[in-house]
């Protein structure tokens, strides 16, 4: 069985522009969080959505978005990006909000 | 707002030197508690949960313990493959379903052959 598959791995974006990064969550998962993860911090939790709709928004501010497909899939927008918005983006899918399976990430580089 | 603290830093061992890791914590109601492995550029894989104080899980070298405050990942006979960043993160109960993980800094542990 897949597990939590993102796309793209990596990633470099100019600052100012915006990227979409995406998310298939395991199969039957209904629950997709996204979280950023700052080299040598822990991962910072940004959105999590249930059914399509957004259940929790981290501290982050609005030119981040994001959004839950019929298919339990998900993408995070980062719009004006800046430098500090570079980091390792993981998404997480969980059955019950009990245990949470992450992918491997997108590592998004902002120069 | 809930809080999760992680020591050490960082650790280095000798190939089968047991030693353990810490993660004290601060909850309003603790949901769970999470242990995960997180090799360099990869994304946390799951290890333990634990739900109340008291309990204890085992995998292969690896035992979590829980208590009111903390929680203990012990490491028996560590290998070099052991080596990774281990990361405890904390869920609290949301009125809303918001069921977010609160992730401490983690320790990175380094088994020297």
């Amino acid at each position: 069985d897949a597990g939590v598959t993102q796309s793209p791995t990596h990633l470099i974006k100019t600052r100012g522009q915006q990227v979409t990064l995406r998310c298939s969550p395991i199969s039957g998962h209904k629950s997709v969080s996204w979280y950023q993860q700052v080299l040598g911090q822990g991962p910072q939790f940004i959105f999590q959505y249930y059914e399509k709709e957004e259940r929790g928004r981290g501290n982050f501010p609005d030119r981040f978005s994001a959004r839950q497909f019929p298919n339990y899939s998900s993408e995070l927008n980062v719009n004006a990006l800046l430098l500090g918005d570079s980091a390792l983006y993981l998404c997480a899918s969980s059955l019950s909000n009990y245990g949470y399976t992450f992918g491997s990430g997108t590592r998004l580089t902002v120069v | 707002e809930d809080q999760v603290t992680q020591s050490p830093e960082a650790l280095r061992l000798q190939e089968g030197e047991s030693s353990s890791l810490n993660c004290s914590y601060t909850v309003s109601g603790l949901r769970g508690l999470f242990w995960y492995r997180q090799d360099p550029g990869k994304g946390p894989e799951f290890l333990f949960t634990l739900y109340s104080a008291g309990e204890e899980k085992e995998k292969e070298r690896l035992k979590a313990t829980l208590t009111k405050k903390e929680s203990f990942l012990h490491i028996t006979a560590p290998k070099p493959e052991d080596s990774a960043t281990y990361l405890c993160a904390v869920q609290a109960p949301s009125n809303f379903g918001n069921e977010k993980l609160t992730f401490g800094t983690g320790t990175r542990l380094t088994i020297i052959p």
